[in-house]
C-alpha cells in the first residue's frame, strides 16, 4: 500500500553510463515531480508532469530526460553519467493546485563512479 | 521568485526542552509554506503546511508553526523535545501555480540531547 514507491532504491554506476530511475504514485494525483537533493542535503526541483504533460523544466542537463507513460508513473532517464550526478533523486506526487502537499517517494541513491 | 531561509543548519536542545526552528520566506505572491521531516535514509514527510485561514497551524506529532506575514517568517515549534524528533527539517514555499513544485530551505538538522 506504498504511496509513491520508487526503484531501484540504491544505484552504483560508472561514469558514462547510461540509467533509469522509476517511479509510481497510487494516490490518484495528477502531477508528479523529481527533485535532487545534494551531499549538503539541498532539496532543488528538476521536473513536474501534470497529466502527463511537461510543467516544470528547470535547468537540468540535457542528458536528463524525464517519461511520463501515464499520470502515475513518472521515470527519469539519465545519459552519459557524470560525478556530478551523484545525489539522492525524490520523487513526489500531488494534486494540482497551489497549496496541495506533496508526498515524497523514499528516494534513490545515485553515486557514479 | 520564491526563496526560503531557515536560520541554523543545527540545532541542539535537550530532551523535554522547547523545539524552535526558525523559517523565513520571500514570495511575490501569497505564500502556501510547508514544513516537512526526513528521518535518516528516508523520503520527506509532511509535518504541517499553511495556505489561508488561521496563521496558527498544528500539525503531526505535536509540531506548530504560526505564520506572520508582518515578519515573513514560519517558525516551527514543539513544546517538549523528545528523542524520536532527532531529524533533518526543511520548510518549503510553493512557488505557485498548479504544478510548479516547491523551493525548499537548506534544512535544520535538529539535534536532541538526552
Amino acid at each position: 500500500d506504498t504511496a509513491v514507491s520508487q526503484t531501484p532504491k540504491y544505484l552504483v554506476t560508472q561514469m558514462g553510463n547510461d540509467k533509469s530511475i522509476k517511479c509510481e504514485q497510487n494516490l490518484g494525483h495528477d502531477t508528479m515531480y523529481w527533485y535532487k537533493q545534494d551531499s549538503k542535503k539541498f532539496l532543488k526541483i528538476m521536473f513536474s508532469y501534470n497529466n502527463k504533460e511537461l510543467i516544470i523544466n528547470e535547468t537540468v542537463p540535457n542528458r536528463f530526460s524525464p517519461k511520463s507513460p501515464d499520470k502515475a508513473h513518472l521515470n527519469l532517464h539519465i545519459n552519459s553519467l557524470e560525478l556530478g550526478d551523484s545525489a539522492v533523486y525524490f520523487c513526489a506526487s500531488s494534486l494540482s493546485g497551489s497549496g496541495n502537499e506533496q508526498y515524497f517517494g523514499p528516494g534513490t541513491r545515485l553515486t557514479v563512479t | 521568485a520564491q526563496s526560503v531561509t531557515q536560520l541554523g543548519s543545527h540545532v541542539s536542545v535537550s530532551e523535554g526542552a522547547l523545539v524552535l526552528l526558525r523559517c523565513n520566506y520571500s514570495s511575490s505572491v501569497p505564500p502556501y509554506l510547508f514544513w516537512y521531516v526526513q528521518y535518516p535514509n528516508q523520503g520527506l514527510q509532511l509535518l504541517l503546511k499553511y495556505t489561508t485561514g488561521a496563521t496558527l497551524v498544528k500539525g503531526i506529532n505535536g509540531f506548530e508553526a504560526e505564520f506572520k506575514k508582518s515578519e515573513t517568517s514560519f517558525h516551527l515549534t514543539k513544546p517538549s523535545a523528545h528523542m524520536s524528533d532527532a531529524a533533518e527539517y526543511f520548510c518549503a514555499v510553493g512557488r505557485g501555480g498548479g504544478a510548479d513544485g516547491l523551493t525548499f530551505g537548506k534544512g535544520t538538522h535538529l539535534i536532541i540531547q538526552p
